[in-house]
C-alpha cells in the first residue's frame, strides 16, 4: 500500500463545476503540499500546510491531521484548471508523493 | 527573478553512455533534491542534499550519481549502470523545514 493515496486518479468536469480531490496518508508528517503539473512536465506548488485550512483565489485546500486526510477543492472549474494535481507529505527532510490526480475540465 | 533552473528540457543519449542533468537556484536554498517520474508512478527520491558537500541516497539512487560543490547547483549523472533510465527528471529546492519546495521544469531524458 502506497504511503500517500490519491482519489480520484483521472476526474473529468463541466467548466464552472465543483473539483474535489482527496489524499490520504499513513505516515506521520510535518506538513502537507498541494502540487500542480501541467502537461510540459514542471511543478508548482500551490499549498504547503500542516493545520486547517487555506485559499488562494479559487483553490481551497484542508486537512485533517487526526484522520491523516486533506482535500483540495477548486471552485468554479475552468479549462486552464486542467492538469495533474499532485499530494506530498513531508516526513523528516523527505516529500513523499501521491500518483496524481488528473483533472480535464471541458469548456 | 528567483527560481530553479534545470537544463535542458530534452536529452537524448545512446544506451551505455553517462549524462549530465543540471539544477541551479538563485533562491540561496540550503536543501536541494533529485526525483524521477515515471508514467503512472509518483515522483521518488533519488539523492538530497541539505548543505553544499554532503548528500545522501534516496530511495532510488542506484545508477545515479550527484555532486554539491556550490549551494547552487546540484547535478546529477545519470550513469550506464542506471538499467533504466528513460524517465522525466525533477529537481527541487527548499529553504528549511518550514518553507515550500520549489520545482524545476524538468527534463525528459530518452536513453536510445
Amino acid at each position: 500500500k502506497n504511503e500517500v493515496e490519491q482519489s480520484p486518479q483521472n476526474l473529468t468536469a463541466q467548466e464552472g463545476e465543483f473539483i474535489t480531490i482527496n489524499c490520504s496518508y499513513s505516515v506521520g508528517i510535518s506538513a502537507l503540499h498541494w502540487l500542480q503539473q501541467h502537461p510540459g512536465g514542471g511543478i508548482v506548488s500551490l499549498f504547503m500546510l500542516s493545520s486547517g485550512k487555506k485559499k488562494h483565489g479559487r483553490l481551497i485546500a484542508t486537512i485533517n491531521i487526526q484522520e491523516k486526510h486533506s482535500s483540495l477543492h477548486i471552485t468554479a472549474s475552468h479549462p486552464r484548471d486542467s492538469a495533474v494535481y499532485i499530494c506530498a507529505v513531508r516526513d523528516a527532510d523527505k516529500l513523499i508523493f501521491g500518483t496524481g490526480t488528473r483533472l480535464q475540465v471541458f469548456p | 527573478d528567483g527560481g530553479i533552473t534545470q537544463s535542458p528540457k530534452y536529452l537524448f543519449r545512446k544506451e551505455g553512455q553517462n549524462v549530465t542533468l543540471s539544477c541551479e537556484q538563485n533562491l540561496n536554498h540550503d536543501a536541494m533534491y533529485w526525483y524521477r517520474q515515471d508514467p503512472g508512478q509518483g515522483l521518488r527520491l533519488i539523492y538530497y542534499s541539505q548543505i553544499v558537500n554532503d548528500f545522501q541516497k534516496g530511495d532510488i539512487a542506484e545508477g545515479y550519481s550527484v555532486s554539491r560543490e556550490k549551494k547552487e547547483s546540484f547535478p546529477l549523472t545519470v550513469t550506464s549502470a542506471q538499467k533504466n533510465p528513460t524517465a522525466f527528471y525533477l529537481c527541487a529546492s527548499r529553504g528549511n523545514m518550514n518553507t515550500e519546495a520549489f520545482f524545476g521544469q524538468g527534463t525528459r531524458l530518452t536513453v536510445v
